[in-house]
């Protein structure tokens, strides 16, 4: 298995309050995902990193930013939590070219 | 609106049954990928199609992209319950994009 950990795996919050997801990898790969999982929508894209500092919204963007700091690590954050951003949060990893994603095991959010 | 529109999204068979799941789209994609999602798992990537018309075989699971690369399918033949799971289709636009996915369950 691709080297990929979420951190935490289950959380639950109060509306209002800031909330970070992490995800660490050991693979040293150049791309890394963020994306939310609810019934109905599949996975959609959250945002997206190319590189140490380089990142790019993705299709559900707003209400989230990220930041990396480093190759392994890949932070989420949503300021003030809404109950609408109650998902599964899955991380991902993909190297060059067509190599495809190496997936966590996904951070369960409850916002309340 | 769904960049990729999977169909059926839910489908429950017999063991033994044969089944196909499809993957269509408006958009050309340089390649297709399929992946299935266990329960309190990632999605696991099953097959990268990249050739218009490419047929592979993984076991019983049969994958074609569409000769335009617009569109894909899988079919399962002689389903088993260890079959059963989400199957997701993925492509690159700017960055990858799921389909909603097909829940496929298998009974005994």
């Amino acid at each position: 298995d691709a080297g990929i950990t979420q951190s935490p795996r289950h959380k639950v919050t109060e509306t209002g309050t800031p909330v970070t997801l992490r995800c660490h990898q050991t693979e040293n790969h150049r791309y890394m995902y963020w994306y939310r999982q609810d019934p109905g929508h599949g996975l959609r894209l959250i945002h997206y990193s190319y590189g140490v500092k380089d990142t790019d919204k993705g299709e559900v963007s707003d209400g989230y930013s990220v930041s990396r700091s480093k190759t392994e690590d890949f932070l989420l954050t949503l300021e003030s939590a809404t109950s609408s951003q109650t998902s599964v949060y899955f991380c991902a990893i993909r190297g060059q070219g067509t190599s495809p994603l190496h997936f966590g095991n996904g951070t369960r959010l409850t916002v309340t | 609106t769904q960049l990729l529109e999977q169909s059926p999204q839910f489908l429950s068979i017999q063991e033994g049954e044969n089944l196909t799941v499809y993957c269509n789209s408006s958009s050309v994609f340089s390649s297709l990928q399929w992946y299935r999602q266990e329960p309190g798992e990632g999605p696991v990537l099953l097959v990268t199609v990249v050739t218009g018309g490419e047929v592979k075989k993984l076991k019983r699971l049969t994958f074609q992209f569409g000769d335009a690369r617009k569109d894909s399918s899988l079919h399962i033949t002689a389903a088993q319950p260890g079959d059963t799971g989400l199957y997701l289709c993925a492509g690159v636009v700017n960055d990858m994009r799921f389909g909603a996915g097909t829940r496929l369950t298998v009974k005994p």
